[in-house]
């Protein structure tokens, strides 16, 4: 079974610092790495995902995150947010091998302030 | 990337009665999901639904509880049965967003209350 956690249930930050969110799995399996964000009132969107190859990935707005399998992190950051980035984000996982099944982090709830 | 719709997109139901969620797809796909967000908690996986087979349930999740169809590779509904206070949630419906991406892509959710 795999578990995800997500050491900051709240990020506040100013628009145009540089802001991490944390996450960090456990799994006995290797899994795929995923970061979703869920803006106000809006559905569930995929920001970015590691699956395989560079352990660095990137988003079309500006995020990145880092697979660190030593340990176990999927760190999400970005150098300069934007008002427009305040959302709650998910880190999630699933197993290579299974059935695609989603296993979520708690969810950091990122908020920019001018 | 599929775009997914969900009807209704809420509703307030009372104690004891049932629910159907209905999600729409406009490509055809292998899996479906269903999702539940309790009030301020993250995703939890509900059951997975394929096409012409029985759903499969996550710990937790019983078919009674949560009676689930999938009649063909565009549609599926959840329905809530019997419902308590405790149901109150946000429920999203999943796809796989093709063979070999290991992606889900998420509709907008159902948001339930129940008095």
């Amino acid at each position: 079974a795999q578990s995800v956690t997500q050491l900051d249930s709240q990020v506040p930050v100013f628009e145009e610092a540089p802001v991490e969110l944390r996450c960090n799995y456990s799994s006995s399996v290797s899994v795929y790495l995923f970061w979703y964000v869920q803006y106000p009132n809006q559905g569930l969107q995929l920001l970015l995902k590691y699956l395989s190859g560079s352990t660095l990935v990137k988003s079309i707005n500006g995020f990145e995150a880092e697979f660190n399998k030593s340990q176990t992190s999927f760190h999400l950051r970005k150098p300069s947010v934007h008002i427009s980035d305040t959302a709650e984000y998910f880190c999630a996982v699933s197993e290579i091998q299974g059935a695609q099944k989603l296993v979520f982090g708690q969810g950091t709830r990122l908020t920019i302030n001018p | 990337s599929a775009v997914i719709s969900q009807k209704p997109s809420r509703d307030i139901c009372q104690r004891g009665t049932s629910l159907t969620i209905q999600c729409q797809v406009d490509s055809q796909v292998t899996m479906m999901f269903w999702y539940r967000q309790q009030p301020g908690q993250s995703l939890t996986l509900i059951a997975t639904a394929n096409q012409g087979s029985e759903a499969t349930y996550e710990s937790g999740f019983v078919i009674d509880k949560f009676p689930i169809s999938r009649p063909n590779l565009t549609f599926s509904t959840l329905t809530v049965s019997n419902m308590s206070p405790e149901d109150s949630s946000i429920y999203l419906c999943s796809v796989d967003a093709g063979p070999r991406t290991d992606t889900q892509y998420f509709g907008p959710g159902t948001r339930l209350t129940v008095l």
